[in-house]
Order: structure tokens, then C-alpha cells, then sequence
């Protein structure tokens, strides 16, 4: 099964900062991950796919990189709405999420 | 738009087999893979299982003795049963569209909250 290992588990930031978060996989899997970005009380709302291409409709201060087994979202000027909690997924072989990164308001 | 919509028992006992429903509207079933995760209340995402709409079915390996997925594209539905719940069953459960190497979920329900209480 393939592994994935997302970090930091928490982030503390302020509107206007521009945060990244890291998602690890433990063995590679090309460009099959995304991110999602999920509200309380809400269903995960997927940002990315295929580890840098955004969603229609996502705004373009979310962006994602790397390949293999290295994989970063991130947001450049914190907006309000973007205070969630957001997860990696593996879909190269079935699916894996990572832990999930809490990014709250500092 | 493609929308989702789970239904099911809210509240179970230890035991019983927990039966869910996903209907689909806005789109086919046909052509597409389909996925059932969840989450226990503060924690992480779970993948249950997927399964393609002629019927091939993918399982988590760790809650596969307990899982089967099946799908019925007369009504446009695919269904989760879980066999022998506990405790530790007891999450929001959600079905969303995606599935096999190559999809992620791109659409979901508003989930089901499931609990598993004596």
C-alpha cells in the first residue's frame, strides 16, 4: 500500500501570507495526486488534480507541484476562506489521503 | 452538475450491517467510477473502496472481509453494505464520483453520518 505522509499537521497564518504544505508519498507515483480543501460540517471540495492542474473555478493563488514521490500545495496571499483543512490523495494505486493540514488563523 | 446523495441509517448496533444508498442525478452512471469514504468526526479521510459501473469493484485491503460495493445503473445508484459493525465504524460517510488509477473525486454527497451505539 502506498503512503502518504502530509506536514505540517497544523499551520498558523495571518490573511496575506503565503503558506505551503508538503505531502510525501512513500513510494512514487508519477503525478497522480491531488489536493482538497475541506470546510466543518462540509464534503472535501477538490482543488487539484494531477498534482498542478487546478479545478475550474479555483482561484489561482492555490497552486501544486512535484512528481514522484514530493508533492507541495500552495497559497499565496491568505484569504479569509481559505482558513479549512486540506488533504493530499494518492490515486496511482487505489487511493490513499494523507493526515490533513489545518491551516488556522494566527 | 452532477450531484450526489447518500442515504441510509443514522444509528446502528454493534453487529448489525450498515446499508447505504448513493443516488446520482445530473449525470449518468454509466462510464464512470464510483467511491465511498469516510471520516470519523475530527479525523482524517478513509478510503472504503470504489467500483466501476459495469460492476468491477476495488476494496480498501484493510475493511475488505467486511465490504461489498455493488451498483445498479437501471436507477442510477451504487451502494455500500459493511458487515459486522462496531464502534469504530461510527463516521460520516460519503460517495463521490472518481475512481481507478487516473480519477480523483471530483464530485461528492454531503455525507451521511453513521453511528454504531448499543
Amino acid at each position: 500500500d502506498i503512503q502518504m505522509t502530509q506536514s505540517p499537521s497544523t499551520l498558523s497564518a495571518s490573511v496575506g501570507d503565503s503558506v505551503t504544505i508538503t505531502c510525501r508519498a512513500s513510494q512514487r507515483i508519477s503525478t497522480w495526486l491531488a489536493w482538497y480543501q475541506q470546510k466543518p460540517g462540509k464534503a472535501p471540495k477538490l482543488l487539484i488534480h494531477k498534482a498542478s492542474t487546478l479545478e475550474s473555478g479555483v482561484p489561482s493563488r492555490f497552486s501544486g507541484s512535484g512528481s514522484g514521490t514530493e508533492f507541495t500545495l500552495t497559497i499565496s496571499s491568505l484569504q479569509p476562506d481559505d482558513f479549512a483543512t486540506y488533504y493530499c490523495q494518492q490515486y496511482n494505486s487505489y487511493y490513499t489521503f494523507g493526515q490533513g493540514t489545518k491551516v488556522e488563523i494566527k | 452538475q452532477v450531484q450526489l446523495q447518500e442515504s441510509g441509517p443514522g444509528l446502528m448496533k454493534p453487529s448489525e450491517t450498515l446499508s447505504l444508498t448513493c443516488s446520482v442525478s445530473g449525470g449518468s452512471i454509466s462510464g464512470n467510477y464510483w467511491s465511498w469514504i469516510r471520516q470519523p468526526s475530527g479525523k482524517g479521510l478513509e478510503w472504503i473502496g470504489y467500483i466501476y459501473y459495469t460492476g468491477s469493484v476495488f476494496y480498501n485491503a484493510s475493511l475488505k472481509s467486511r465490504v461489498t460495493i455493488s451498483v445498479d445503473t437501471s436507477k442510477n445508484q451504487f451502494s455500500l453494505r459493511l458487515n459486522a459493525v462496531t464502534a469504530a465504524d461510527t463516521a460520516m460517510y460519503y460517495c463521490a464520483r472518481g475512481g481507478g488509477s487516473y480519477y480523483p473525486n471530483d464530485y461528492w454527497g454531503q455525507g451521511t453520518l453513521v453511528t454504531v451505539s448499543s
